[in-house]
């Protein structure tokens, strides 16, 4: 089963409006990160959260980490049609090597 | 400063025949993890690997895949006798130390299996 689940599966906005991704994982953890994958490209690393943080921002990018609930969400701000993307969030169990585990991912959608 | 490498970045195989995936770590990076993503799937970790070393290959399927990272040259990706349910994009990652935060992915090889 998938340790890091995204919703919604798919997001469509307009520019300009902000997006906003969930994603849930099963147990507990060392970090948990965020990625964005173009079309047919790699992923890029986007930003980190450690099991001890509650928050983090880089830019436009706004992570929050709730562990009692198992869950993430990553907030996107004044979104650019730039920003489409699939966006994954994977997690480092507590105690593994450093394998990430990934969910399914969110499909983003900026209309211009 | 190069990062990851991967080549070739598609790969055209029949069924019966050898893939030959190929990963470059960043320069100085030893410890690489090797992902397999399926048509509108996340990525699965299939193997993570130190210099001549394999750590963890929890996630390699039993039979027909190998993965290597030699003391010299790049880490390789070996699937015999591919199957067209091996078609799918496969990653490779790099990080310095063994509880890095960041890996740095590749770009990629897609692999088509006919």
């Amino acid at each position: 089963s998938q340790q890091g689940e995204e919703d919604p599966q798919a997001l469509s906005i307009q520019e300009g409006e902000n997006a906003t991704m969930n994603c849930s994982y099963k147990t507990s953890i060392n970090n948990l990160q965020w990625y964005r994958q173009n079309s047919g490209r790699g992923l890029v690393h986007l930003i980190l959260i450690r099991s001890n943080e509650r928050e983090k921002h880089s830019g436009r990018l706004r992570v929050t980490l709730d562990t009692s609930k198992k869950s993430s969400s990553l907030l996107i701000t004044a979104s650019r049609a730039a920003d489409t993307a699939s966006y994954f969030c994977a997690t480092v169990p507590t105690g593994a090597n450093s394998k990430l585990t990934f969910g399914k991912g969110i499909t983003l959608s900026v209309r211009p | 400063n190069a990062g990851v490498m991967q080549n070739p970045r598609h790969l055209v195989r029949r069924r019966g025949q050898e893939a030959r995936l190929r990963c470059s770590p960043v320069k100085g990076h030893s410890h690489v993890y090797w992902y397999r993503q399926l048509p509108e799937e996340g990525l699965k970790f299939m193997v993570y690997l130190q210099k001549e070393n394999i750590i963890d290959e929890s996630g390699m399927p039993k039979e027909r895949f190998s993965a290597e990272f030699p003391k010299e040259g790049p880490s390789i990706l070996r699937i015999q006798q591919v199957v067209r349910g091996d078609s799918a994009a496969y990653f490779c990652a790099s990080s310095p130390t063994a509880r890095a935060d960041t890996q740095y992915f590749g770009p990629g090889t897609r692999l088509t299996v006919l």
